[in-house]
């Protein structure tokens, strides 16, 4: 059973727009959620996180945001660019990883159109 | 991305032989990852290493074994290789809690 899950496959936005990326949950002692972006043929790339104890971490155009009473998270992406077309992978692990690894969703293909 | 290095970066094999794939990290990380790849699963966790001969297993390990001797090589071994062990292989690293892990530019392996 997946216990991350990011129901959209694909997502396309305009340029300069606002992109919503979205990712939930089913465990409940996941402490700690990331998001990675992915270009083909390369390793995925660290964007953001945030602790179980926060609800919102900003990061120049990236800002996620987390309610943990609906196992909801989501990454804002503003303005979005080009660049920024790729895959987006959400992950959460329990007690901030070390020990354990990441449990991902499937991922969400982000095309930004011109 | 943080000093990792997978190798080879693509091979081709036949079913039933073995397959070692490297990791090599040089930013001295104590906890070390192997994911797979697969269309519509997302990347899923096969072993970890949190320490020099210290690994464990992760959600799909059946036909995969791990060896870690050193702090800055891990490495996975397919003992007798099948067609479903076809997949793009990441290795990742982590410093340590509440840190990001980064990922290695993957291993694409197809057992023919």
């Amino acid at each position: 059973d997946q216990q991350v899950k990011q129901n959209s496959p694909s997502l396309s936005v305009q340029e300069g727009r606002i992109s919503i990326l979205n990712c939930d949950y089913t465990n409940s002692m996941f402490d700690y959620f990331l998001w990675y972006k992915k270009y083909p043929a390369e390793g995925p790339t660290f964007l953001i996180s945030i602790s179980s104890i926060k609800d919102k971490n900003e990061d120049g155009r990236f800002t996620v945001f987390l309610n943990k009473s609906a196992k909801h998270l989501s990454l804002h992406i503003v303005p979005s660019q080009p660049g920024d077309s790729a895959v987006y992978f959400c992950a959460a692990t329990l007690s901030g990883g070390g020990a354990d690894g990441l449990t991902f969703g499937k991922g969400t293909h982000l095309i930004i159109q011109p | 991305d943080a000093g990792i290095t997978q190798s080879p970066r693509h091979k081709v094999t036949e079913t039933g032989t073995p397959v070692t794939l490297r990791c090599h990290q040089t930013e001295n990380h104590r906890y070390m990852y192997w994911y797979r790849q697969d269309p519509g699963h997302g990347l899923r966790l096969i072993h970890y290493s949190y320490g020099v001969k210290d690994t464990d297993k992760g959600e799909v390990s059946d036909g995969y074994s791990v060896s870690r001797s050193k702090t800055e090589d891990f490495l996975l071994t397919l003992e007798s290789a099948t067609s479903s062990q076809t997949s793009v292989y990441f290795c990742a690293t982590q410093g340590g809690s509440n840190q990001p892990q980064h990922f290695g530019d993957g291993t694409r392996l197809s057992i023919l």
